[in-house]
């Protein structure tokens, strides 16, 4: 069965950046649309980024536009997040989801002074 | 970018049937718009029940199903248990535009 695993994350103060990582194991990792999600503290699902199977299309939430990029490694089953220039309103748990029905563990995003 | 509505709350008697909804701001939801349903229990990642309106993961359980209804997605639960109680959210992809619905919590009372 296949698994994601996620990395990355942490406090960060606002303007500062990150980069989550999200390895993926059990499943053909390149055959598959990645998206990385977000969940604000009891709030609901947000849609932050995805990329296709060999990164030629690659899709924002408008806010995190110019902000955060998404790319992958198919070599290394990996997909990334790279977030810069970081708002208070970024602060969330980051889940990266596979169209092959998989979930990562989520990592938090604490973005304080 | 286009909202995605769910009903806010619903409940459901054990062993009975449930089905739960998602539309969309732009117009009549379609396969075209590849309709995804999740479950989030508390403390839990989410898990994928069903992808593009019907299909089922290996995982997903044989009292879920999802179809198109009246111009929205749906997703239904035939036969509820009590472990089945939890917030379920719909996803929409609209050329490029993903969005989540609001949210159903789901209880089994």
């Amino acid at each position: 069965e296949g698994q994601l695993v996620q990395s990355g994350g942490g406090l960060v103060q606002p303007g500062g950046s990150l980069r989550l990582s999200c390895a993926a194991s059990g499943f053909t990792f390149s055959s598959y649309w990645m998206n990385w999600v977000r969940q604000a503290p009891g709030k609901g699902l947000e849609w932050v980024a995805n990329i296709k199977r060999d990164g030629s299309e690659i899709y924002y939430l408008d806010s995190v536009r110019g902000r955060f990029t998404i790319s992958r490694d198919n070599a290394k089953n990996s997909l990334y997040l790279q977030m810069n220039s970081l708002r208070a309103e970024d602060t969330a748990m980051y889940f990266c989801v596979s169209t092959a029905g998989y979930w990562g563990q989520g990592t938090l995003v604490t973005v304080s002074s | 970018q286009a909202v995605v509505t769910q009903e806010p709350s619903l409940t459901v008697s054990p062993g009975g049937t449930v089905t739960l909804t998602c539309g969309s701001s732009t117009g009549a939801v379609t396969s075209g718009l590849y309709p995804y349903w999740f479950q989030q229990k508390p403390g839990q990642a989410p898990r994928t029940l069903i992808y593009d309106t019907s299909n089922k993961h290996s995982w997903t359980p044989a009292r879920f199903s999802g179809s198109l209804l009246g111009g929205k997605a749906a997703l239904t639960l035939s036969g509820a248990q009590p472990e089945d109680e939890a917030v379920y959210y719909c996803l929409l992809s609209h050329s490029g535009d993903v969005v989540f619905g609001g949210g159903t919590k789901l209880t089994v009372l």
